[in-house]
């Protein structure tokens, strides 16, 4: 039982580069989310996915979109890449408004 | 829209203090509530939750936290705090309106040994 999977671990970018950030889990929860944290900001949700084939958007979510293929996995992307991307990505899953349970986070950097 | 606020950006204490963060959460309805713990370089843990019963509630690590619901609190305490405690502290809510998870903007807290 893995938990929440996430890939990479760390990403550097040059501005305008894409990328795609994989998320997975293994519990067979429902709702899955992308926040991005920041010095001083706390956790910011950018997207989130109540269910297989549902996605919503959170507080940040320009510059972001989101893919829920199947139950397992959410996958961030970005398209062309800015340095105010520049953050640590975290992804996490729920079962049903319970706890949560978080990725070890990407660190992308953004040139 | 809701919203959390935690209203210490940075604590500092020595080993053996006592220790209370404050949370304060903006939804009239029925919410869950959460305290997580991020040490350096590391992800978020769940230190304590709360849903619905008794409003003081024991989590790992000797925490507690007691949910005020006139107050819209739900302040986070330990009665002595080790050097390992050092960590960021974050606050978060889910209602009973949708999915969102909201947290606080964290409490950095720092323990000198």
């Amino acid at each position: 039982n893995a938990g929440v999977t996430q890939t990479p671990k760390f990403q550097v970018l040059k501005t305008g580069q894409s990328m795609t950030l994989q998320c997975a889990q293994d519990m067979n929860h429902n709702s899955m989310y992308w926040y991005r944290q920041d010095p001083g900001m706390g956790l910011r949700l950018i997207y989130y996915s109540a269910s297989e084939g549902t996605t919503d958007k959170g507080e940040v979510p320009n510059g972001y979109n989101v893919s829920r293929l199947n139950k397992r996995e959410f996958s961030l992307r970005l398209e062309s890449a800015a340095p105010s991307q520049t953050s640590v990505y975290f992804c996490a899953s729920i079962r049903a408004r319970n706890e949560q349970f978080f990725g070890p986070g990407t660190r992308l950097t953004v040139l | 829209a809701q919203s959390v606020s935690q209203h210490n950006h940075h604590v500092i204490l020595s080993e053996a203090a006592s220790l209370e963060l404050g949370c304060n959460y903006s939804y009239g309805g029925t919410v869950n509530l959460f305290w997580y713990v991020q040490y350096p370089g590391q992800h978020l843990q769940l230190l304590l939750k709360y849903f619905s019963g008794d409003p003081l509630v024991k989590g790992i690590k000797g925490f507690e936290a007691e949910f005020i619901k006139s107050k819209f609190s739900f302040n986070l305490r330990k009665p002595s705090v080790q050097w390992s405690d050092t960590a960021e502290y974050f606050c978060a809510v889910i209602t009973n309106r949708d999915d969102k998870i909201i947290f606080g903007k964290g409490t950095r807290l720092h323990i000198l040994p």
